[in-house]
């Protein structure tokens, strides 16, 4: 079954305690994704990566690491995370099979709450 | 301004109306769209792709209009669990994919 998890689901910390959320796929996808959800706001990217070792930002990358260092892992890391890193975060992979035909997974969202 | 408009709603509909979502999207670079259902609390999924010609799928059907750079989405006879919210996606290439998100319309069906 195509899957797309993430680890915690849901998390509480505080100012400034250093955390990764992880995401893996099994669908051998190249392209995977962070964004993060807000109300009024969507969903933005975060983080991108469209293959092994290839990352770059997304649309709103400050206070984020990234790193990909196997295909099926696209790990996120809060250095020292703040109230206002707040937010559903969602990890996603894609590929795209030819021309508009794609498929995409997301994965169950990590609630991660900031004190 | 947003590069992915959509009217946040909420709409509240009895069951069996017909519901249109409209959305608008500001780059003429944008060459792929598709409509995603959200459940509260849950991660989206893929509804469908919208293409030129339009497409149905059942009950919903998509248009896009290029020239000016506008998408629907119609259901016919709601159904309760079509309650949700429906976000406009539009992919444009940037030195990669690049997925952008409407903040999403959220729809309730009345019974």
């Amino acid at each position: 079954e195509a899957q797309v998890t993430q680890n915690p689901r849901y998390l509480i910390t505080v100012t400034g305690k250093k955390l990764t959320v992880t995401c893996s796929q099994n669908m051998n996808h190249e392209y995977m994704s962070w964004y993060r959800q807000d109300p009024g706001l969507g969903l933005r990217q975060i983080y991108y990566s469209m293959n092994v070792e290839v990352t770059d930002k997304g649309d709103v990358p400050e206070g984020y690491k990234v790193s990909r260092k196997e295909k099926r892992n696209f790990p996120l890391i809060l250095e020292s995370p703040s109230p206002n890193q707040t937010s559903l975060y969602f990890c996603a992979s894609m590929s795209w099979t030819s021309g508009d035909s794609y498929e995409q997974y997301f994965g169950p969202g990590t609630r991660l709450t900031v004190t | 301004r947003k590069e992915v408009e959509q009217d946040p709603g909420p709409f509240n509909v009895p069951e069996g109306a017909t519901v249109a979502f409209n959305c608008t999207y500001s780059n003429s670079a944008s060459q792929s769209f598709f409509w995603y259902r959200q459940d509260c609390r849950k991660e989206p999924k893929l509804l469908m792709s919208v293409y030129s010609s339009g497409n149905e799928d059942g009950r919903f059907t998509a248009q896009l209009n290029r020239a000016s750079q506008y998408i629907s989405l119609l259901i016919r006879d709601s159904k309760l669990s079509d309650s949700a919210t429906y976000l406009c996606v539009v992919n444009r290439f940037q030195g990669a994919q690049k997925l952008v998100f409407g903040q999403g319309t959220r729809l309730t069906i009345n019974p």
